[in-house]
């Protein structure tokens, strides 16, 4: 299994502001995932990062709003860029275990909150 | 496309009862299906899933699924509730052919366990 770790567990941000969410993975992985679950609801993928290519976005975010960075295959970055209150929300990263039936392994969360 | 619904968004058990909650999935091929669950504020955790094989899959924690591919079904059970078993439910499905990974969650199903 994937040991997941994300920095910072939580914060408070001001509006227009923008925070960068840190993944390290205690092993290395090519895929990594970035899921985004609003409050009460379920989680919805962002985004994959695979290590030595762009990030492929899910429809409705986009690069500009939400740029990633996977500079290599244990460590990756999403930045939630000119925050407004509608992106206060746990942010998730994760990776997969091909050798395991595709199992999903998930950090503990970043929780935002934007004011 | 793929798709996940799970029927109830909330589902209320007495400990001891039998704990059912369901899922239904639209895939165009063979999925992978899991179950993961949410503690509050806490991440998520895997409960069970099916990759190939039996498909009376056992887990985590006394649950099980079982996969039924006539009803694309993959209903989640436990024979007799916990209070710790209350807690955010989400069963998800990944396309093991080419989305491996880029899993899509079912809206989740909160369980509450009366005492």
């Amino acid at each position: 299994s994937a040991v997941i770790s994300q920095k910072p567990s939580r914060d408070i941000c001001q509006r227009g502001t923008s925070l960068t969410i840190q993944c390290q993975v205690d092993s290395q992985v090519t895929m990594m995932f970035w899921y985004r679950q609003q409050p009460g609801q379920s989680l919805t993928l962002i985004a994959t990062a695979n290590q030595g290519s762009e990030a492929t976005y899910e429809s409705g975010f986009v690069i500009d709003k939400f740029p990633i960075s996977r500079p290599n295959l244990t460590f990756s970055t999403l930045t939630v860029s000119n925050m407004s209150p509608e992106d206060s929300s746990i942010y998730l990263c994760s990776v997969v275990d091909r050798g395991h039936g595709d199992t999903q392994y998930f950090g503990p969360g970043t929780r935002l909150t934007v004011l | 496309a793929q798709s996940v619904t799970q029927l109830g968004s909330h589902v209320s058990v007495s400990e001891g009862a039998l704990v059912l909650l369901r899922c239904n999935y639209s895939s165009s091929v063979p999925p992978y299906l899991f179950w993961y669950v949410q503690y509050p504020n806490q991440g998520l955790q895997l409960l069970l899933k099916y990759t190939t094989g039996a498909t009376l899959v056992k887990g985590i924690n006394g649950f099980e699924a079982e996969f039924k591919k006539s009803e694309t079904s993959f209903h989640l059970t436990k024979p007799s509730a916990h209070m710790s078993d209350a807690a955010e439910y989400f069963c998800t499905v990944s396309d093991r052919r080419t989305n491996a990974g880029k899993s899509t969650f079912g809206d989740g199903t909160t369980l509450t366990v009366k005492p």
